[in-house]
């Protein structure tokens, strides 16, 4: 079953903008991750932020997370023509023995 | 060595072959995956190996067979698939199962099957 949904489904932008996708999902969590995929391609992890985080950084990225919402963002800088890709959330379930993913964004990013 | 490798890339098979796909770390990952992804769609969870034995089934049909040979290796063996079961199947790998909530996985590149 799908946890999380994220919106847009698809963003097209020019390079240089900045892209904000956004996460929500259902139940508790311990903790929720972003990947990214390139098309046709294995997924890689961006970015993890925990339960007890509000926000986090790596480079570019913006991670927040709003667990009374049960919501998360990941917010791009400066986009680039390669992070053209689709980017899905991940949350653990109740359990914490697996990862399920949301819908994922496909960002488009024009050179 | 971060990396998750599969074999093959692509395949193409019909409904009565029998194939198999392979999955290898060598991260000491003791957590592997298998998820199945349709176009434009995310990955959906099918089989969890925690040290080796398979721990999560996601009611997935018996013509997919897992099998986890020892901690770096992991199969999936296909027999008598349907047209639908076309899809990009991935494999992942975390360093520890059930460790308070889901661990950052690592995947490989997947295979491209395609059921005529």
């Amino acid at each position: 079953s799908q946890q999380g949904e994220e919106d847009p489904q698809a963003l097209s932008i020019q390079e240089g903008e900045n892209a904000t996708m956004n996460c929500s999902y259902k139940t508790s969590i311990n903790n929720l991750q972003w990947y990214r995929q390139n098309s046709g391609r294995g997924l890689v992890h961006l970015i993890l932020i925990r339960s007890n985080e509000r926000e986090k950084h790596s480079g570019r990225l913006r991670v927040t997370l709003d667990t009374s919402k049960k919501s998360s963002s990941l917010l791009i800088t400066a986009s680039r023509a390669a992070d053209t890709a689709s980017y899905f959330c991940a949350t653990d379930d109740t359990g914490g023995f697996k990862t399920i993913f949301g819908a994922g964004t496909r960002l488009f990013v024009k050179a | 060595d971060t990396e998750v490798t599969q074999t093959p890339k692509h395949l193409v098979m019909g409904m009565t072959n029998k194939k198999s796909l392979k999955c290898e770390q060598h991260m000491g990952h003791r957590a592997m995956y298998w998820y199945k992804q349709k176009a434009k769609k995310p990955p959906e969870l099918m089989f969890v190996y925690s040290y080796e034995k398979l721990s999560i089934n996601e009611s997935v049909p018996s013509r997919f067979s897992p099998e986890c040979p020892n901690s770096s290796l992991l199969n999936l063996h296909l027999h008598a698939l349907q047209p639908e079961d076309s899809a990009l199947y991935l494999c992942a790998s975390s360093q520890e199962p059930l460790a308070g909530g889901s661990e950052t996985q690592y995947f490989g590149p997947g295979t491209r099957l395609l059921v005529l």
